[in-house]
């Protein structure tokens, strides 16, 4: 089955202590992505991958970093996290031709 | 800055109207996504748009691109409780990498 898997689903901690949020994908897509949904705000791109090795920032990159060293893997790190990025985040994937985005399924992220 | 801006923002109708849902930007785009979303899931996709003036059909979904490539639309025929959920439009300039969403259109749709 064709998927975009997140884990952890829901996370509560603390300010400063580092996160990672991880991110795979069976479909052999290029593109990856990673975004944050806000109320009233929509969906908004954090990174982006077009292939390993190859990431760009989106629109609100400040506080993330993320890599992609295997094709199938594109995780989120929050290396000081706090309070402004409690938020809902999902990461997303397609393929350079369709640009069909297959959502996962997100992870709800709380800092306090 | 928003570059996309979705109308109206709250819906709520009853079982059997129809309803058109606007995307609107000053930005060209070379496509146009629209994807619904379910409470507690990920959005998931409607439809792609490429050609200014296009119109696509789903079932009961009519998906239209602005000539100009810069706005879009989604009307429903005749709603149903299931399409109640959060409605998102997404444009994309040149490759499918860098995606911008609207602020969404949360609809529901009463029996």
């Amino acid at each position: 089955e064709a998927q975009v898997t997140q884990n952890p689903r829901y996370l509560i901690t603390v300010t400063g202590k580092k996160l990672t949020v991880t991110c795979s994908q069976n479909m052999n897509h290029e593109y990856m992505s990673w975004y944050r949904q806000d109320p009233g705000l929509g969906l908004r791109q954090i990174y982006y991958s077009m292939n390993v090795e190859v990431t760009d920032k989106g629109d609100v990159p400040e506080g993330y970093k993320v890599s992609r060293k295997e094709k199938r893997n594109f995780p989120l790190i929050l290396e000081s996290p706090s309070p402004n990025q409690t938020s809902l985040y999902f990461c997303a994937s397609s393929s350079r031709a369709r640009g069909w985005q297959y959502f996962g399924p997100g992870t709800r992220l709380t800092v306090t | 800055t928003q570059l996309l801006e979705q109308s109206p923002q709250f819906l709520s109708i009853q079982e059997g109207e129809n309803l058109t849902v606007y995307c609107n930007s000053s930005s060209v785009f070379s496509s146009l996504q629209w994807y619904r979303q379910e409470p507690g899931e990920g959005p998931v996709l409607l439809v792609t748009v490429v050609t200014g003036g296009e119109v696509k059909k789903l079932k009961r979904l009519t998906f239209q691109f602005g000539d100009a490539r810069k706005d879009s639309s989604l009307h429903i025929t005749a709603a149903q409780p299931g399409d109640t959920g959060l409605y998102l439009c997404a444009g994309a300039k040149g490759g499918y990498q860098k995606v911008t969403f609207g602020t969404g259109t949360k609809l529901q749709v009463i029996p």
